[in-house]
């Protein structure tokens, strides 16, 4: 069964300084994976999105994430955080039947 | 594009009451929607999955009877929560995914809803 890990449940950064999400995924076949964020008493907004090709996927508000198939991993980064992206952030792999499979979520905090 | 919106965004009602949730694809059509439910501080569970015209698949655990799903069109969902009791109170998310094309791998949610049971 597809299942993904987010270790961090929560990370502090500094306004301006760089941002890594981790996420590792476990999944048999090539995966269809995602990022997605969540503001407070909000639904999902699609970051970005991954199903094969470029490793190296752009996303919205100047996120990205790098896919490797040898660590089954699918890290989100941004290179300066605005106070706007505090949130919570969830990656998810896609499985049978076009449902998704998600991680705990990772809440990031930013400081002034 | 890809919008899906929720209606209402929150709600409050009594104990043993019926509350109706709709979900709407606003400028695509939607094969299959999702209903997902997340509890404060936590990630998404996925509760069923609604596909236009057929009954909804509900996942292990969640009761069929207790939340009844009708997706009459490839816009429009709805999620009842019959005689609602306060552990039912939640944040209620639904999603959908486009019937063609553009990425039907890719759902798209809704701003989701509050339901507090009194």
């Amino acid at each position: 069964a597809q299942s993904v890990t987010q270790p961090d449940i929560h990370i502090t950064v500094s306004e301006g300084a760089s941002l890594e999400l981790r996420c590792n995924y476990s999944y048999g076949a090539t995966p269809y994976l995602f990022w997605y964020v969540q503001s407070p008493g909000q639904g999902l907004q699609l970051l970005l999105k991954y199903f094969s090709g470029d490793t190296l996927v752009q996303g919205i508000k100047g996120f990205e994430a790098e896919f490797k198939r040898s660590q089954s991993s699918f890290n989100l980064r941004k290179p300066s955080v605005h106070w706007s992206d505090a949130a919570e952030y969830f990656c998810a792999v896609g499985a049978t039947g076009y449902k998704l499979s998600f991680g705990a979520g990772t809440t990031v905090t930013v400081r002034a | 594009g890809a919008v899906v919106s929720q209606h209402p965004s929150r709600v409050i009602c009594k104990s043993g009451t019926s509350v109706k949730i709709e979900c709407r694809s606003l400028d695509f059509q939607a094969t299959t929607m999702f209903w997902y439910r997340q509890f404060p501080k936590q990630s998404l569970m996925l509760m069923a999955t609604s596909n236009e015209g057929s009954k909804a698949t509900y996942e292990q655990g969640v009761e069929k009877d207790k939340f009844l799903i009708n997706h009459a069109s490839l816009t429009l969902s709805t999620l009842t929560v019959t005689s609602a009791h306060p552990e039912d109170s939640s944040f209620y998310i639904c999603s959908a995914r486009m019937a063609s094309g553009g990425s039907q791998e890719t759902q798209y949610f809704g701003p989701g809803t509050r339901l507090l049971v009194l």
